[in-house]
């Protein structure tokens, strides 16, 4: 089955520990992207990578850190330094970064809670 | 900047009714339109899309008209269902960006 897969789906740490959410897709889309959602709000954009080896950072991306050394792999790091990071993180791919309709696929996400 | 503002809900209908879920646009360049529907834990899925002027986006008796003269994107189904209880977003594209509106909770009751 072609997808994006995303683990694991809950996650919990300490408050100062780094944490990895990871993002797969068999795809063979060139563009991966990561949003946060929050309770009653619209998605965030916090990182996106349009092709291997380069991505750019969205509006949140304080408190984080991206990888994308292959296509179909694009691991979020969420660091200590990120003020808030409980949330419901979403990771999103498509074809590729420039064209107006194409469409964003989406994972199940990642429910992150810091205790 | 791009921006998108849609109903506030929670929306609670029942089943049969008609649904109405408004959607409008700032934005600069010309964007390509979407309604994204989210289930309970779940991730995204797209609902419909339009990416230019008047054209309408339609999907399992969703649909959305384009409207450039009011910069709108009003999602509606004439008949709801049940399974149809979600959360609606509705987003805007320019270039690689997309930018979400909060989302509307719809409830449908039996």
């Amino acid at each position: 089955d072609g997808g994006i897969t995303q683990s694991p789906k809950y996650l919990f740490r300490k408050e100062g520990q780094n944490v990895t959410l990871s993002c797969e897709q068999n795809l063979n889309h060139d563009a991966m992207y990561w949003y946060r959602q929050d309770p009653g709000q619209g998605l965030r954009l916090i990182y996106y990578s349009q092709i291997v080896n380069d991505f750019q950072k969205g509006d949140i991306a304080e408190g984080y850190s991206v990888s994308r050394e292959k296509k179909e792999s694009f691991p979020l790091t969420v660091t200590s330094a990120q003020k808030n990071p409980t949330a419901f993180y979403l990771c999103a791919s498509s074809i590729d970064g420039a064209g107006a309709g194409n469409e964003q696929f989406f994972g199940p996400g990642t429910r992150l809670t810091v205790l | 900047g791009n921006s998108v503002t849609q109903m506030e809900g929670p929306v609670t209908l029942s089943e049969e009714a008609f649904l109405t879920i408004n959607c409008t646009y700032t934005a600069t360049g010309y964007p390509s339109l979407f309604w994204y529907v989210q289930y309970p834990g779940e991730g995204l899925q797209l609902l419909l899309k339009a990416t230019k002027a008047d054209d309408k986006g339609s999907n399992k008796g969703f649909e959305a008209t384009y409207r450039k003269e009011t910069t709108s994107f009003h999602l509606e189904k004439g008949s709801v269902q049940v399974s149809d209880s979600a959360v609606y977003f509705c987003a805007l594209r320019v270039d690689y960006k997309l930018s979400f509106g909060a989302g509307t909770t719809v409830t449908v009751r039996a």
